[in-house]
């Protein structure tokens, strides 16, 4: 089956720092990648969908200069979290397709703590 | 708005027991239902998927069902074991391309 590997799975770092998260498909090319944010007890919440090639599209609410996305390749995209603080915390969860109506398929999710 | 619904919130069985999980939803054009696990602390695992045409859905010991009409589904665990302890969430997908409706999730927890 498909798989979606997610790196790394827990980050602590200090208020200030910026957070680089790989999301990458092992054995598709991901045409189309997602990024999540889950709170505790809480639904799966798109923060912005990037299409490989092209600027990603931010929900609405989703500040595109503090969680900058990149999808360079069909098998890699990146989350950077700059200048994190506190209330950046939170679990970040990423998933891939194959574009049109494939299915996402989900990677393990990286906890965030900023101290 | 698209919605989904799932109830319980939350669900304590003992080992062995069977459950169902309920999932309401309001998605519309309607595409497809998945039901999936999602352990503490890991990503979401897809159980079942099930479009329009289709009532029910196994995946070994889980067995999903979809009334389209009544825009209900339900993921039943037969023979529960601790390892099933988790949450369960239902995911809708409407037609064309929209991001998926997520519910809440069910915390289940299989107790010895």
């Amino acid at each position: 089956g498909a798989v979606v590997s997610q790196h790394p799975s827990r980050v602590i770092c200090k208020s200030g720092t910026s957070v680089k998260i790989e999301c990458r498909s092992l054995d598709f090319q991901a045409t189309t990648m997602f990024w999540y944010r889950q709170f505790p007890k809480k639904s799966l919440m798109l923060m912005a969908t990037s299409n490989e090639g092209s600027k990603a599209t931010y929900e609405q609410g989703v500040e595109k200069d503090k969680f900058l996305i990149n999808h360079a390749s069909l098998t890699l995209s990146t989350l950077t979290v700059t200048s994190a603080h506190p209330e950046d915390s939170s679990f970040y969860i990423c998933s891939a397709s194959a574009g049109g109506n494939q299915p996402q398929h989900f990677g393990d999710g990286t906890r965030l703590s900023i101290l | 708005k698209n919605q989904v619904e799932q109830s319980p919130q939350s669900l304590i069985i003992l080992e062995g027991k069977n459950c169902t999980l309920q999932c309401n939803y309001t998605v519309s054009p309607f595409s497809n239902l998945r039901w999936y696990k999602q352990d503490t602390g890991r990503g979401p695992v897809s159980l079942t998927i099930m479009t329009f045409s289709e009532n029910t859905k196994s995946n070994g010991r889980y067995t999903a069902t979809l009334d389209a009409d009544t825009k209900q589904s339900s993921l039943h665990i037969t023979a529960s074991q601790l390892s099933d302890s988790a949450s369960y969430i239902c995911v809708v997908s409407a037609a064309g391309n929209t991001p998926l409706v997520f519910g809440k999730g069910t915390r289940l927890s299989v107790i010895a």
